[in-house]
């Protein structure tokens, strides 16, 4: 089955940097990355995906780029604020409906005003 | 707005007991989903449902079990709790051609 890699763990950014996240998937099938931000006790939720006809998708100061030969997707996220210190996990699936995402370990994005 | 709910937000059970969480969306979505969420691991699948009766395993479906009765509501079912079993249990929600989740609350069980 698909394997998610997420690197770092555990990312700590001054207020204002940019900050990127990496992650590697297994499964040369797959074609939909979404990445999901879970704050503090509350749940998972999606703020950017993309799928595998696009390189790169953006959204005001966050970004995702897509490498599907090297298989490989990136979060990029530009000045950063603290209200961005989170968990952020990617995932991957075979985006038909029937199969289920596999998840990254996350990464805690801490932001230092 | 998509709206997943789940039946508790904290419980504790003791060991050997049957255990019961409870989701319920109301957007019509056709995929559910359970995760177990614990430190370190990211988000791991147990079981997840593409319609009502039907069920697949995911990736640690052991000592879990699930139901769809009905297309808005999926359970999932600890036989008999154990304490290994502790954890956040995250609930989700899909249309029918994938794409993004929409996550429950969660639930987070103790077994003592």
């Amino acid at each position: 089955g698909e394997n998610v890699e997420q690197h770092p763990s555990t990312l700590s950014v001054q207020e204002g940097d940019s900050a990127v996240i990496k992650c590697t998937y297994s499964d040369s099938a797959s074609n939909y990355f979404p990445w999901y931000k879970q704050e503090l006790g509350k749940r998972p939720q999606l703020i950017i995906d993309i799928r595998s006809n696009v390189g790169e998708k953006k959204d005001q100061r966050i970004a995702v780029t897509l490498n599907k030969t090297a298989k490989h997707f990136s979060l990029h996220i530009t000045e950063t604020q603290p209200e961005d210190s989170a968990v952020y996990f990617c995932a991957a699936s075979i985006g038909t409906g029937r199969r289920a995402l596999t998840f990254g370990s996350g990464t805690r994005l801490q932001v230092q005003p | 707005d998509v709206k997943v709910t789940q039946s508790s937000r904290y419980l504790v059970k003791r060991t050997g007991e049957k255990v019961f969480l409870e989701c319920v969306q109301d957007m019509d979505h056709e995929n559910m989903f359970w995760y177990r969420q614990d430190p370190g691991l990211g988000l791991r699948l147990i079981y997840f449902s593409y319609d009502v009766k039907m069920k697949e395993k995911g990736d640690i479906p052991e000592g879990y079990s699930v139901s769809r009765e009905k297309k808005e509501r999926f359970s999932l079912i600890l036989e008999s709790a154990s304490t290994n079993q502790t954890s956040m249990y995250l609930c989700a929600s899909s249309r029918p051609r994938g794409g993004g989740q929409f996550f429950g609350p969660g639930t987070r069980l103790t077994v003592l």
